[in-house]
Formats: structure tokens, sequence, C-alpha cells
């Protein structure tokens, strides 16, 4: 059965160092999302992206993250300068469509931010 | 997109089927429902969704009731390996909006 997978399974970093989580959605998959759940919290959307394009993003999603899908199938999140608040699980997750069909989700990265 | 109430825990025997409940009061009349769960840290896990009728599948059926204001998701027969946070989230999946917005969910323990 397809699946989404994500790399690393767990980094950690200083702050202020810049940080790539990578995730291979599905494949014929053309939406494309990320996640993060704090330690004990709900799990919170961050961006959704299509057509090399972000279509819709959080208050949470400012200008030091960034996406990209820089080949036909990776999708990235970068966080350019990170902090002790972003340490998290980042679940990426894809769809085939946007409209009725369910999002399936990678098995996360933890991130910690020393 | 509508709010959910669900308990915030629930136990259940392996074998008996557990009924998980969500009220959507407010819920508008082109918004789906859509039931995730999440075991320990996983990613969360997509089970089912419906409009009004119900719904079954390998994994579950889902029940709306007739004014759509309450649902529940129904495991016919829990096994311990459906110990997991349980999501209930109402959406309209277009209106240029497709994120999925987590509530805190039904904690299910099945204990054997």
């Amino acid at each position: 059965e397809p699946e989404v997978t994500q790399t690393p399974s767990h980094q950690v970093t200083q702050m202020g160092q810049e940080v790539i989580l990578r995730c291979v959605p599905i494949s014929n998959h053309l939406y494309f999302y990320w996640y993060r759940q704090i330690l004990g919290q709900k799990v919170e959307f961050l961006v959704s992206f299509y057509n090399n394009e972000i279509s819709e993003k959080s208050e949470i999603f400012d200008d030091q993250f960034s996406v990209e899908r820089p080949d036909g199938s990776n999708f990235t999140l970068k966080i350019r300068s990170t902090k002790l608040e972003d340490s998290a699980m980042y679940f990426c997750a894809s769809s085939r469509d946007r409209d009725y069909n369910e999002q399936f989700f990678g098995p996360g990265t933890r991130l910690t931010v020393l | 997109d509508a709010k959910t109430t669900q308990p915030p825990s629930m136990d259940c025997a392996e074998g008996r089927a557990a009924n998980l409940p969500c009220n959507h009061s407010t819920i508008s009349g082109n918004e789906y429902v859509y039931w995730y769960r999440q075991i320990h840290s996983q990613g969360p896990q997509y089970i089912i969704h419906g409009l009004k009728n119900n719904e079954t599948n390998e994994m579950a059926s889902l029940i709306i009731t007739e004014d759509r204001k309450s649902s529940t998701l129904i495991l016919p027969h829990a096994t311990l390996r459906d110990t997991a946070v349980y999501y209930c989230i109402v959406r309209v999946p277009i209106y240029n909006t497709d994120k999925l917005i987590f509530g805190t969910g039904t904690r299910l323990q099945v204990f054997p």
C-alpha cells in the first residue's frame, strides 16, 4: 500500500539554525500539507500546497517557514532560524484531490530545538 | 468549520463494539463529518467520512443522526491496536479550504 514517508525521523538542532524536513508524498497525489503537533497539544495545520504554490497557510506559518517541491517526488518544509518553540512533531500529508478524499499522513519528524 | 464536541476519554473491552460519539450541532448542510485517529505519536490516520447517510468501510461504521447534529463512530470489534485518540472533524471539502482542524479528540483505551 502506498504511503507518505518523512525524513529524518528525529532532528536535533541548535536555536537559530536552519532545518529542512523532507517528505515524499504518495506518487499520484496532487495536494500536499504540513501539520505540526507540539507535545501534548493538538495537531495544527501549517500550510497546503498545490500546483507549485501555497494555497493556504495558517498564522503559525510566518516568514521563517517555507515549503518547496524541488523535484517530482519530494516536498520540503524549511525553518530558517529555529526557535525553542518550534520543537514539535511535524507531519506531512498528501491527498489525491482536495474535495472529498482523505489526507494521508506520514509518520512525522520529531524536531527538537536546543 | 463547525465546532465538534467529543468526550475526552472512553474505555472499551477487547472484542466489544466501541461507540464514539461526536456532537456537531452547528454543522451546516454542505459540511462533511470526518473521523481520523492517532495512535500514540504517529501521524493521524483517516478512518471514514460521510455527509448524511450512514457509511461503512473495512475499519468502521459512521452513523449520522437525521438532523446531522451528532454522529457516532463504531468500531465493531475493538482490538488492543485500536487504542488511540479519535478525532471527529467537520469540514467543507471545497470552498477554497482543505485544511483539517483537529480538536482534542476522544482517547479510547481498549483493555483485555
